[in-house]
């Protein structure tokens, strides 16, 4: 089974400060874990993902999330929060290596919101 | 545009109706994926389908089924709705192989029903 917290409902942040969304996760197999984000009103982005190679993972616009396995955690950061920022971000885990079969199990969501 | 396209985007019904979402996966994507969104349950995994084939299913009610023909193109189908069906529907489509590389989703379709 496998299943995925995020630690915080809302992050409110300055523009122009870090940014730091909490997640940790529990899976029987090895997980490949990704963040999207959903601004209002639009689908869901891909921001990133881990799927076993380096721990630290770049992905768009700045962000980037480090994968811990003695912590189970997937935290997603930025240096520097932009006013586009803003929107609601998902951490998700799949099981790796299930071929054919990936069920996305996600997070209930944090919610940023950047203050001017 | 991500290349799933999703058709309607909204959506307005009343209970004990019939509705029939549709999804285009994005180009050379053979899975199809189902999700719905609600404010109560979050982002859930309904149904999965792989080169026409149903792959596997999550929480998708009796009541809702689903189809991949043979364009690839995917129809989840709810009946009987119920107030409760009121969400964002997400379709989502992959490649498929041995490791999963994220899934492109749609922009989703929102039923609203009264």
């Amino acid at each position: 089974a496998q299943s995925v917290t995020q630690l915080d409902s809302h992050v409110s942040v300055s523009e122009g400060t870090p940014v730091l969304l909490r997640c940790n996760y529990s899976s029987s197999y090895s997980p490949s874990l990704f963040w999207y984000v959903q601004h209002p009103n639009k689908g869901l982005q891909l921001l990133l993902k881990y799927t076993s190679a380096a721990t630290l993972v770049k992905g768009i616009n700045g962000f980037e999330a480090e994968f811990k396995k003695s912590e189970t955690s997937f935290h997603l950061t930025k240096p520097s929060a932009h006013m586009s920022d803003a929107a609601e971000y998902f951490c998700v885990v799949t099981p790796r290596a299930r071929a054919g079969s990936y069920q996305l199990t996600f997070g209930k969501g944090t919610k940023l919101s950047v203050i001017p | 545009d991500s290349g799933v396209t999703q058709t309607p985007k909204h959506l307005i019904t009343a209970t004990g109706q019939r509705v029939t979402l549709r999804c285009s996966p994005r180009s050379g994507d053979l899975s199809v994926y189902w999700y719905q969104q609600s404010l109560d349950q979050g982002l859930q995994f309904l149904i999965q389908y792989y080169n026409g084939e149903e792959r596997a299913k999550g929480n998708i009610l009796e009541r809702f089924s689903a189809q991949q023909f043979p364009d690839l193109h995917s129809e989840l189908n709810l009946s009987s709705l119920e107030l409760g069906d009121s969400a964002l529907y997400f379709c989502a489509s992959s490649v498929g192989g041995a490791l999963p590389q994220g899934y492109t989703f749609g922009s989703g379709t929102r039923l609203t029903v009264v």
